[in-house]
């Protein structure tokens, strides 16, 4: 069936370090691609998206590319922050249909 | 504005006893959704409201669980008869309509619940 799996953590990274949070995904179709974060005490809220093939989402310094080939939508910054700290969520969803499909969640702590 | 709501925050019920989660979707957001996350696992799909179409019921995980909403406002998830595995958190999400991928839900803190 269809789902997505995500790098496990937790992640712990020094200021500045660089950031990859692997995720990648098993579909029939051609799904659109998201990652979540969820900042301590607060909801998820969209965070990039990306909807075919070679897009690349990005927002607040963070990039994914959607890769077909590699069924992968890797979550990139290239210098963290402390207030990075969250918990990160990949997921999928169809063009048709109402069902979003989420991994599991990775925590990141950013230490100073 | 006003983010999605939800309440209680916490609950915590004895095994066999009914439960009644509440969602507040952000003013004029159509669509809605309920999740599950279950500890260390990613978010389970519930149900989901459109308008004043049928729900799209797909995801309840046993005839224990019913949730409902009134045209576009305030939503009631239901869990009959309790059981420990029904412990998770549940989290509610609504979108301003629905508009095949460019959708953007917007989530609530979710209701943690423990079935003792």
């Amino acid at each position: 069936g269809d789902s997505v799996t995500q790098m496990e953590g937790p992640v712990t990274l020094s200021e500045e370090a660089f950031l990859t949070i692997n995720c990648t995904y098993t579909a029939t179709g051609y799904p659109s691609l998201f990652w979540y974060v969820q900042y301590p005490g607060e909801g998820l809220q969209l965070l990039l998206k990306a909807t075919k093939a070679d897009d690349k989402g990005s927002n607040k310094g963070f990039e994914a590319t959607y890769r077909k080939e590699t069924t992968s939508f890797h979550l990139e910054k290239g210098s963290v922050q402390v207030s990075d700290s969250a918990v990160y969520f990949c997921a999928l969803r169809f063009q048709t249909g109402n069902q979003f499909y989420f991994g599991t969640g990775t925590s990141l702590t950013v230490i100073p | 504005g006003a983010g999605v709501s939800q309440s209680p925050s916490n609950k915590v019920t004895e095994k066999g006893k009914d439960v009644e989660l509440r969602c507040d979707p952000i003013s004029g957001h159509t669509a809605l959704y309920w999740y599950r996350q279950r500890l260390g696992q990613g978010l389970e799909f519930l149900i989901y409201f459109q308008g004043n179409s049928a729900p799209d019921k797909s995801g309840l995980p046993s005839d224990r669980f019913s949730a409902e909403r009134t045209g576009e406002s305030v939503s009631t998830l239901t869990i009959q008869r309790t059981q420990q595995e029904d412990s998770a958190v549940y989290l509610c999400a609504s979108s301003p309509r629905t508009s095949g991928i460019w959708e953007t839900q917007y989530f609530g803190p979710g209701t943690r619940l423990l079935v003792l």
